[in-house]
């Protein structure tokens, strides 16, 4: 199995710009996480979808933010427009549903100038 | 309240040498799952090892062990004969049946010295 694949790796953008962060979990997982990591507030859930629907959406920022799952393989994170204080590492990550562990993705990151 | 708690923001072992990594946690849910991850200086974040709440024996993999203390609430992660490459950030997670995102840890970052 791939793992869960992330793209870009590396995202650089100027402030205003829309950015589209893309997942593709893992076969056969039904649950997927979106999570952005700062080293001021560490490790923050964004949203979690089951069976590709959202959730909990409670963490995503503001309006700025949407996510997307059109189907069971594929997720998008887009920031629009950009802020400088969206620069982080965005973590997508897949599991089975129930309380089984979680794979990561590498992860994006992602900086606004 | 915070659901999971690591204590120890830095911790230092000697190669060769066993370290324990502290979590506790909280939840009224009784079925639930406990995870360690490590995020080494590269950035991904690894999984390591799971608890299930219901699991009779401390979970085992590798140099890696769960002390699985259910009264206490707390999953500390062992390592054993560390190695210069254990130096990692290191986050405990959970997730629960009733609230199946997995919430994380501040993390304990573990330095290993030759």
């Amino acid at each position: 199995d791939a793992g869960v694949i992330q793209s870009p790796r590396h995202e650089v953008t100027e402030m205003g710009q829309e950015v589209t962060l893309r997942c593709k979990p893992i076969s056969g997982h039904n649950s997927l996480f979106w999570y952005r990591q700062t080293m001021m507030r560490g490790l923050e859930l964004l949203i979690y979808f089951n069976n590709n629907v959202p959730i909990d959406d409670s963490g995503m920022p503001e309006d700025r933010f949407s996510a997307k799952m059109p189907n069971a393989s594929f997720s998008t994170l887009k920031i629009q427009p950009s802020e400088p204080r969206d620069s982080a590492v965005y973590f997508c990550a897949s599991s089975r549903v129930g309380y089984t562990e979680a794979f990561f993705g590498q992860g994006t990151r992602l900086t606004v100038v | 309240a915070q659901k999971i708690t690591q204590t120890q923001p830095g911790m230092f072992v000697q190669e060769k040498e066993a370290v324990t990594l502290d979590c506790t946690y909280d939840t009224s849910d009784p079925s639930y799952g406990l995870f360690w991850y490590k995020q080494p200086s590269s950035g991904e974040m690894i999984f390591l090892i799971y608890q299930g709440s219901y699991d009779q024996q401390n979970a085992t993999e590798g140099r890696y062990s769960l002390n699985f203390q259910k009264a206490r609430k707390s999953a500390n992660l062992v390592i054993s004969a560390s190695q210069l490459g254990d130096s990692a950030m290191y986050f405990c997670a959970m997730r629960e049946v009733g609230y199946s995102t997995l919430t994380f840890g501040k993390g304990t970052m573990l330095l290993v010295s030759p």
